[in-house]
């Protein structure tokens, strides 16, 4: 059972565009999301999070979207850079804090220069 | 920056041996989880330990898995009886006892049962 689903297992973008990463979760408890960046031979990194009271999280070129109604999140990531392509993760947990991350399969970004 | 850290960064072994895989949390946290990624699928999780004891675990947790602290450091994932599916990377993270903090990830283990 998929509670958080990745559907793109990959996306390429041009340097300088958008890049928006799709998430979307099954169970309505869920109420704190992650999003991992990982580079190969690297363990997941932290990039940025929301809490299900919040629509919208950002942080510099990165900004997280949450539709609690849809059950999806985005993460867009503008202007897109080379540095930016990794495997990209969403996590989502149903207390906050620290509880256990149930993460998507993720989606490979590859930014083109 | 303080980082978690773990050894080795690939062990080999028999199906049937027993493994021990380490890491370090960050100093100062807290809370301890072991993640695995079977290549090519997600990252799940196996066990969260505070306070000396496991918090929670998966159904992937099960006989064949234990965790320690054995000391004020290191943070050990034993798998007693390794199985070929037991292959994958293993991922330790902390994080520190105020909510809405994330996860720090290790760089993982990749262990591979022959």
């Amino acid at each position: 059972d998929q509670q958080v689903k990745q559907n793109s297992p990959s996306l390429s973008v041009q340097e300088g565009r958008i890049s928006i990463l799709n998430c979307d979760y099954t169970n309505s408890m869920f109420d704190y999301f992650l999003w991992y960046k990982k580079y190969p031979a690297e363990g997941p990194t932290f990039l940025i999070s929301i809490s299900s009271i919040k629509d919208k999280n950002e942080d510099g070129r990165f900004t997280v979207f949450l539709n609690k109604s849809a059950k999806h999140l985005s993460l867009h990531i503008v202007p897109s850079q080379p540095g930016d392509s990794a495997v990209y993760f969403c996590a989502a947990s149903d207390l906050g804090g620290n509880t256990p991350l149930v993460f998507g399969k993720g989606t490979r970004l590859s930014v083109i220069a | 920056e303080p980082e978690v850290t773990q050894t080795p960064s690939h062990q080999v072994t028999q199906m049937g041996q027993e493994v021990i895989l380490r890491c370090v949390p960050i100093s100062n946290h807290l809370y301890f989880y072991w993640y695995r990624q079977i290549l090519g699928q997600k990252v799940e999780f196996l066990v969260s330990f505070y306070n000396n004891e496991i918090s929670e675990k998966s159904e992937i947790f099960d006989d064949q898995f234990s965790v320690e602290r054995p000391d004020g450091s290191n943070f050990t994932l034993k798998i007693r009886s390794t199985k070929l599916e037991d292959s994958a990377m293993y991922f330790c993270a902390s994080s520190d006892s105020e909510g809405w903090n994330e996860q720090f990830f290790g760089p993982g283990t990749r262990l591979t049962v022959l």
